[in-house]
């Protein structure tokens, strides 16, 4: 069964230092998201990425972060000056878009970001 | 805007008892799609079920079943005789779309032997 993956599954980085997190969505979908956890709470949306343009951002989603698809397959998220704060859980989701709307998002395993 | 309140934070019940999980929803709009996830210690988080709001039927797979009421804004998850691998963090969650989902704060369910 398809999947979507994510690298790495843990890292570990320090503060102010900039950390790429990658995403592969399975290869039919069309829509692409980021969410984090962090430790304990619920999960929160970051972003949306269609048709290679963000199509919603949170407010969480300042000019720290950053998303590209550079290619055909991959999906990533920039932070450039990580903080404490961003210690958390990131997701990454794809759905069909195909189906209309409504279509399940299928998530990645998470990359665990630890900032020291 | 779209809010959803998972109003129990955490359930502690002995195996093989039936647990429900609320899930109470706010939202403006006509058309909208429910879903619940299981989030096991592992940490990923594992699609259960999707509802959209014309479909009002209850849902039953297995030993999980659902039961969507729009006249309460609820989308209740019941489980009949847990067992301990149902032991996880579950999340009701909310879009209108192909759009961003909104998730509740969570229900921690622990199962005990």
């Amino acid at each position: 069964e398809p999947e979507v993956t994510q690298t790495p599954s843990h890292q570990v980085t320090q503060m102010g230092q900039e950390v790429i997190l990658r995403c592969v969505p399975i290869s039919n979908h069309l829509y692409f998201y980021w969410y984090r956890q962090i430790l304990g709470q619920k999960v929160e949306f970051l972003v949306s990425f269609y048709n290679n343009e963000i199509s919603e951002k949170s407010e969480i989603f300042d000019d720290q972060f950053s998303v590209e698809r550079p290619d055909g397959s991959n999906f990533t998220l920039k932070i450039r000056s990580t903080k404490l704060e961003d210690s958390a859980m990131y997701f990454c989701a794809s759905s069909e878009g195909t189906t209309g709307r409504g279509d399940e998002q299928y998530f990645g395993p998470g990359t665990r970001l630890t900032v020291t | 805007a779209q809010k959803v309140t998972q109003a129990q934070t955490e359930i502690s019940v002995v195996e093989k008892e039936d647990v429900t999980l609320d899930c109470v929803y706010e939202t403006r709009d006509t058309t909208y799609y429910l879903f619940w996830y299981k989030q096991p210690p592992s940490g990923e988080l594992v699609f259960l079920i999707r509802r959209n709001s014309f479909d009002e039927q209850n849902e039953i797979s297995g030993r999980y079943s659902w039961n969507f009421q729009k006249s309460t804004s609820s989308f209740n998850f019941t489980i009949t005789a847990s067992q301990v691998v149902d032991s996880a963090v579950y999340f009701c969650a909310l879009t209108r779309g192909a759009q961003k989902l909104v998730f509740g704060q969570g229900t921690r369910l622990t199962i005990n032997p």
